[in-house]
């Protein structure tokens, strides 16, 4: 099946510090990618949908110049938290999606811990 | 009214028994149904994808669609401790950019 990889999976940094998350489809050229952050027993909640060669289209109460996303490459979407803070802490989730009916797939999502 | 209404549970079963999770939603444009198997810290993986009403099956799990009550359904038989873990509906009415998730459903099985 389709596999989606991110990195890293873990980050614990200090406050203040910017962090960088990848997100590869490696099995198929992603047109889509999407972002997410999930905080613990809640569900998924999208923070920006990333289009290869275009800017990304956020999500309402989300920070665009907090959370930078960069779609260089078919297989590549980038989310940098910039000048993160204790309350930035959170799991975050990238997926990509192929032709616009097919289901998304999932990277195994980063823990990002602000000290 | 949310668009996806999931119990999130949570919901605790012994080893062998069947398992019924079930999500309903509020917008008929929805053609699309998916169910994810999310264990802990880890992101979700897709089980079952299936395409308006009807059954599907694969191995021990089967999805169900029912268009005209806004109902889909996800049945594990013969449960397995490794079933443990959060199952998400997901429906979409055909752009994956607006697909819509339900809470989610914490399941346990219980040796």
């Amino acid at each position: 099946g389709a596999v989606v990889s991110q990195h890293p999976s873990w980050v614990i940094c200090k406050s203040g510090t910017s962090v960088k998350i990848e997100c590869r489809s490696l099995d198929f050229q992603a047109t889509t990618m999407f972002w997410y952050r999930q905080f613990p027993k809640q569900s998924l909640m999208l923070m920006a949908t990333s289009n290869e060669g275009s800017k990304a289209t956020y999500e309402q109460g989300v920070e665009k110049d907090k959370f930078l996303i960069n779609h260089a490459s078919l297989t590549l979407s980038t989310l940098t938290v910039t000048s993160a803070h204790p309350e930035d802490s959170s799991f975050y989730i990238c997926s990509s999606a192929g032709p616009s009916n097919q289901p998304q797939h999932f990277g195994d999502g980063t823990r990002l811990s602000i000290l | 009214q949310k668009e996806v209404e999931q119990d999130p549970g949570p919901l605790s079963v012994p080893e062998g028994a069947i398992v019924s999770l079930n999500c309903t939603y509020s917008n008929s444009a929805f053609q699309y149904f998916m169910w994810y198997r999310q264990y802990s810290r880890k992101g979700p993986e897709l089980l079952m994808y299936t395409y308006s009403s009807g059954n599907k099956e694969d191995g021990r799990f089967t999805a169900q669609v029912d268009k005209s009550s806004k109902y889909i359904s996800l049945f594990i038989r013969d449960s397995q401790p490794s079933d443990s873990a959060t199952y998400l509906c997901a429906m979409s009415a055909g752009n994956n950019n607006d697909m819509r998730f339900g809470a989610g459903t914490r399941l346990t099985v219980k040796p």
